[in-house]
């Protein structure tokens, strides 16, 4: 499965979006986007994953280019609660995941 | 609905003695996987099932570990004369399978384990 690349951390303001990159630059044609998210002493929490186009849910949206080598993920509200480690995972078939070390997200009031 | 659980939810054994991890996946789910996370580390994947076979052992550390699964429902990892490398939190995850692809994995809370 091919490997990503994630910012270690970022900030944001609560009620503002966080736009969250991850680069991809390996991936191959059937090969899915993944995101998961852990909070604090908690099991990962599935958030969303797509192949080519664009997805939304009513947790985020998620942004995949066109060349299909990086991808955003975008939580539109951010709230205090959504403090986390974000990872995003490729992987062909969705069993084995890599999970990296991801991006620590701070919510800000 | 019921989620995912697991138990005991914290285990504190002393160097040596054999650990036994318990795992009760979403009924339903065909696939179960096993996963551990090092304190301050990213979730090392160890073992995935698909019913009652296993067929990615890749990430077993050691042959102390070792896992299965039984009425391709209920899991159990063990890990035998345990060290202090093993203290770890263990994570279980399940999906459902649909055409070859596995679906989104829900995680359980896992298990504490602290080997003294």
């Amino acid at each position: 499965d091919a490997k990503t690349t994630q910012p270690p951390s970022m900030d944001c303001a609560e009620g503002r979006a966080a736009n969250l990159p991850c680069n991809h630059s390996t991936i191959s044609g059937n090969e899915y986007v993944y995101w998961y998210r852990q909070i604090h002493s908690q099991g990962p929490q599935y958030i969303i994953h797509g192949l080519k186009n664009n997805e939304t849910n009513e947790m985020a949206s998620l942004i995949i280019t066109e060349d299909r080598k990086s991808s955003t993920l975008i939580l539109p509200h951010a709230t205090l609660r959504d403090t986390a480690v974000y990872y995003c995972i490729v992987s062909r078939y969705g069993n084995k995941l890599v999970f990296g070390a991801g991006t620590i997200l701070r919510v800000k009031s | 609905g019921a989620g995912v659980s697991q138990s005991p939810s914290n285990k504190v054994t002393e160097k040596g003695k054999d650990v036994e991890l318990r795992c009760d996946p979403i009924s339903g789910h065909t696939a179960l996987y096993w996963y551990r996370q090092s304190l301050g580390q990213g979730l090392e994947f160890l073992i995935y099932f698909q019913g009652n076979s296993a067929p990615d052992k890749s990430g077993l550390p050691s042959d102390r570990f070792s896992a299965e699964r039984t009425g391709g429902s209920v899991s159990t990892l063990t890990i035998q004369r345990t060290q202090q490398e093993d203290s770890a939190v263990y994570l279980c995850a399940s999906s459902t399978t649909s055409g070859g692809y596995q679906e989104t994995q829900y995680f359980g809370p896992g298990t504490r384990l602290l080997v003294l």
